[in-house]
C-alpha cells in the first residue's frame, strides 16, 4: 500500500483481556519496528523485524507482550492479560533496510485498558 | 542505552517569530532524524543528518547536525500556525537499525 496501515485505530479492552493490534507495511519494506507512546514520554521501542533473521525483542516490557510477522509482511502485536499501564498509542513503522535513512509510521492504535 | 535531550519541552509562541528547538545527548549518533507528530496521527519524517556539521534546509525550517554528531538543532524562520505539532529528534547508533527518540518539544503557534 501507500503507507502503513494500523488496526485498529481505537481499542478499549477490560483489564485481564487479550488484545491485537495490526499493521501493514509498505510493500517492499523488509524492516518493520514498533514503538509504545505513552502520554508525556517519547517513544519507547518494543519489537524489530528485519527480513527473515529473528526478531530483536529486547524492548518488550513483559512476557505478556508478543509479536509476530508472517510472510515478511502483515505484523501483529499482541497483549496478553491487559494491564492499565498497557494504556498508550502502539506505533507501527517500516523502512527499507536498517531505517537510517528514516521510518515511515502508521496513525497508531490508541489502547485504553479500563 | 543512548538518551537524547530536546529542550524546551513546550513553546508557545506568535505567528511570525522565529524559533529554534534543541536535541542533545552525551553519545555519538550515525545519523540523527527529525520528525514532526500531529495529533492522532504517527510521526512524519522532515529530514535525516548523518555528517558531522551538516546543515539541511527545508523551506523555512533549518537543520544542524553537531560536529560531534551529538547534538542537532531545528530553527524555524517565521513560524506559522500549521507549524503547530509535536516536533521529535531521533537518532541511530553506529551499525544499529534501533532509533532513540527524545521526548520531543510540543510547539504552539498561536495567530
Amino acid at each position: 500500500g501507500a503507507g502503513v496501515s494500523q488496526s485498529p485505530s481505537n481499542k478499549v479492552t477490560e483489564k485481564g483481556k487479550d488484545v491485537e493490534l495490526r499493521c501493514d507495511p509498505i510493500s517492499g519494506h523488509t524492516a518493520l519496528y514498533w514503538y509504545r507512546q505513552s502520554l508525556g514520554q517519547g517513544l519507547e521501542f518494543l519489537i524489530y523485524f528485519q527480513g527473515n533473521s529473528a526478531p530483536d525483542k529486547s524492548g518488550l516490557p513483559s512476557d505478556r507482550f508478543s509479536a509476530e510477522r508472517t510472510g515478511g509482511s502483515v505484523s501483529t502485536l499482541t497483549i496478553q492479560r491487559t494491564q492499565q499501564e498497557d494504556s498508550a498509542v502502539y506505533l507501527c513503522a517500516s523502512s527499507l533496510d536498517y531505517g537510517g535513512n528514516g521510518y515511515t509510521f502508521g496513525s497508531g492504535t490508541r489502547l485504553t485498558v479500563v | 542505552t543512548q538518551l537524547l535531550e530536546q529542550s524546551p519541552q513546550f513553546l508557545s509562541i506568535q505567528e511570525g517569530e522565529n524559533l529554534t528547538v534543541y536535541c542533545n545527548s552525551s553519545s555519538v549518533f550515525s545519523s540523527l532524524q527529525w520528525y514532526r507528530q500531529e495529533p492522532g496521527e504517527g510521526p512524519v519524517l522532515l529530514v535525516t543528518v548523518v555528517t558531522g556539521g551538516e546543515v539541511k534546509k527545508l523551506k523555512r525550517l533549518t537543520f544542524q547536525f553537531g560536529d560531534a554528531r551529538k547534538d542537532s538543532s531545528l530553527h524555524i524562520t517565521a513560524a506559522q500556525t500549521g507549524d503547530t505539532g509535536l516536533y521529535l529528534c531521533a537518532g541511530t547508533g553506529a551499525g544499529s537499525y534501533q532509533l532513540t527518540f527524545g521526548k520531543g518539544t510540543k510547539l504552539s503557534v498561536i495567530p
